[in-house]
């Protein structure tokens, strides 16, 4: 079994409406949890990073972590065909300069104009 | 602000062959991390690198080495290369200080080698 789980996809939903993307895991020391975008064949880009369990809102996107479920979210609300892309989850146990990412596979998402 | 820049963008390589691939951090970063990235997933930890040491690995063989260079630069070698070894390989830079990361880890565009 897999530390992280995701849901590949492919997901398409149209422009406009609100987007839900998941992540799973299963480590309870997972304390730091990360939202990266990765356009095709491009690098991953940090979206969002929050600590424990709750909410954090940035503009259109919407970070939450329920950390008794080991449940993790992002929300897109009026989504646009420029967030078409693959939406990688990443967590870490500790924010120790050594800590390695886990990442989940990543769920590719497509905004239907 | 210079952000993480890798070369080369691509590459194919042969069985048995052996690899460096070349990252600068960005500006003001003194950590360079490795990642593995096959097609269809996510990124695997290869290594870390901090004050020009390894500082952390994941479950790769020894044929996977990095070196970190006094201007945080760092590079990665991948000897004796196999057909699994084809994927995207992605340098990411942060800042430590006194230990901790300040936890946002910046990636470059990546590396994508296809091994034949």
């Amino acid at each position: 079994q897999k530390e992280v789980e995701q849901d590949p996809g492919p997901l398409s939903v149209p422009e406009g409406a609100i987007v839900s993307l998941n992540c799973t895991y299963s480590n309870s020391a997972f304390q730091y949890f990360m939202w990266y975008r990765q356009y095709s064949r491009k690098g991953p880009e940090l979206l969002m990073y929050t600590y424990s369990s709750g909410n954090k809102e940035d503009g259109r996107f919407t970070a939450q972590v329920d950390k008794s479920s080991k449940y993790i979210s992002l929300f897109i609300r009026d989504s646009q065909p420029s967030d078409s892309a693959t939406y990688l989850c990443a967590m870490t146990r500790s924010n120790f300069g050594n800590e390695k990412l886990t990442f989940g596979t990543g769920t590719r998402l497509t905004i239907i104009p | 602000e210079t952000g993480v820049t890798q070369s080369p963008t691509h590459l194919i390589k042969t069985r048995g062959q052996q690899v460096t691939l070349r990252c600068s951090s960005q500006s003001g970063h003194n950590t360079v991390s490795w990642y593995q990235q096959a097609l269809g997933q996510g990124p695997q930890f290869i290594f870390q690198y901090y004050r020009e040491e390894e500082n952390g690995r994941g479950n790769f063989p020894p044929r996977f080495s990095g070196l970190q260079f006094p201007n945080y630069s760092s590079e990665l070698n991948v000897n004796a290369l196999e057909l699994d070894d084809s994927a995207l390989y992605l340098c990411a830079s942060s800042l430590v200080s006194s230990g901790r990361s300040t936890g946002e880890l910046f990636f470059g565009e990546g590396s994508r080698l296809t091994v034949l």
